[in-house]
Formats: structure tokens, sequence, C-alpha cells
């Protein structure tokens, strides 16, 4: 059964920093590409950032381009997201989601979430 | 890049059916695109894939009462005999060079 669980969402003032992580099984982590998805109180679901299977792609929304860096540990089967310099309109729920496939860009599994509030 | 808009809400009765739809911007009418569901309070799940020629792939463990077709730069989701749970945002998503794009969300009321 796949399974992504997220973690490390929190509370941050503006201008801070949070690193969110993504404990991937029950598929090979290795062989997909991974994205961060987040969802806006009230909103809907806006893409953040894809990292390719093997790691040497990196894409991100215009939103979070300088700020956020996206990567992967095989080793760990673990999606992390480093945020940077955080501001209001980050908070929201955000969520892990696995690739289909090579060449197949949609999202077939998906985490529950993790919060990120960016307050003072 | 593509972009998908759907109508902001659609309602129907229990038991009856409803078609959601999701249109492609100019220029990108042969893409396929994934219909996502997301129950309150809940994480989004993955529906099925539709292509352009109307042929669809479901996720895992979705009733047989969703279905999808095509028509043109349109692309339908179909909910047969509407149950309670089905009352949930359902999002259409396509991809671009290097992105992905998703619609604003239908909101889906069963009556």
């Amino acid at each position: 059964e796949v399974q992504l669980l997220e973690s490390g969402g929190g509370l941050v003032q503006p201008g801070g920093s949070l690193r969110l992580s993504c404990a991937a099984s029950g598929f090979t982590f290795s062989s997909y590409a991974m994205n961060w998805v987040r969802q806006a109180p009230g909103r809907g679901l806006e893409w953040v950032s894809t990292i390719s299977y093997t790691g040497g792609g990196t894409f991100y929304a215009d939103s979070v381009k300088g700020r956020f860096t996206i990567s992967r540990d095989t080793s760990r089967n673990t999606l992390y997201l480093q945020m940077n310099n955080l501001r209001a309109e980050d908070t929201a729920i955000y969520h892990c989601a696995k690739d289909q496939g090579h060449g197949i860009y949609f999202f077939d599994y998906w985490g529950q979430g993790t919060l990120v509030t960016v307050s003072s | 890049q593509p972009v998908v808009t759907q109508s902001p809400s659609a309602s129907a009765s229990l038991g009856a059916s409803v078609k959601l739809t999701c249109t492609l911007s100019s220029g990108h009418s042969s893409y396929a695109i994934a219909w996502h569901q997301q129950q309150p309070e809940k994480g989004p799940r993955y529906l099925m894939k539709v292509n352009s020629d109307g042929s669809h792939s479901k996720g895992d463990g979705i009733p047989d009462r969703f279905s999808g077709s095509s028509s043109g730069a349109e692309r339908y989701l179909t909910i047969s005999s509407l149950q309670s749970e089905d009352e949930a945002d359902y999002y259409c998503q396509t991809w671009g060079s290097g992105t992905r794009v998703f619609g604003g969300g239908t909101k889906l009321t069963v009556l």
C-alpha cells in the first residue's frame, strides 16, 4: 500500500524558515518524480514544486522560486521541502504527491498534508 | 502553458447523476487531464485520468459510479447514483513545461 506521510509543519514568523518532510512507502521511491502541492485556507490546490526521479531536475512555481528548495533522499525514501524567507501568503496545508510514472505528469497518490502557518 | 477552467459549484440529488466539466485553454485541446476528489477535511484523492479521445483509467479502488469522457477541449467527470460521501471538491489537473496545473475546483453539493 502506497503511503505518503508529511511532517515538519508549524507556526513560523515572517522571514523565517521551515523544512518539510514526506516519508514514502509502498512503492519504489527512486523510480518516481515527486511533488509538493499546497492549499491555502479556503482556497484551491496550488502546485508548488516537482523533483525528477533522479533528483537531477527540479521545478518551482513562480510564487516560491528562489525561496523554496525541493530535494529527495533515496536512502531514506524521503522527500523534502526547504522553505526560506516565508511570507504570510505561504500559509497553507502542504501535501506531497507522487507522479504516476515516467512522462505521466499526474498525481496518483497524495499525503494528508502538514499545516504551515506564517504569522507574527 | 495550459489553463484549465472549472465551474465553481454544482449540485445534484441523492441517487441522481452529475457531470462536471473541465475546459482546456485554446491550443491545448489534445491534453489529457486528471480528476482529483477532496472530501471535507481530507487530503486529495486521485480519481482518474481522461484522455482526449475519451478513454480513461481510474485509480485504485475508485467505484464504477465514476467515469470520464471528452469532447473537444472539454473533459468530463460523471458520477452516477450519487451518494452523500460524493459531496466534495473536485479538481482537474494537467501539466505544462516543468509545471503542473490545477483548475479552480468544483464544489459538488449532494441534495
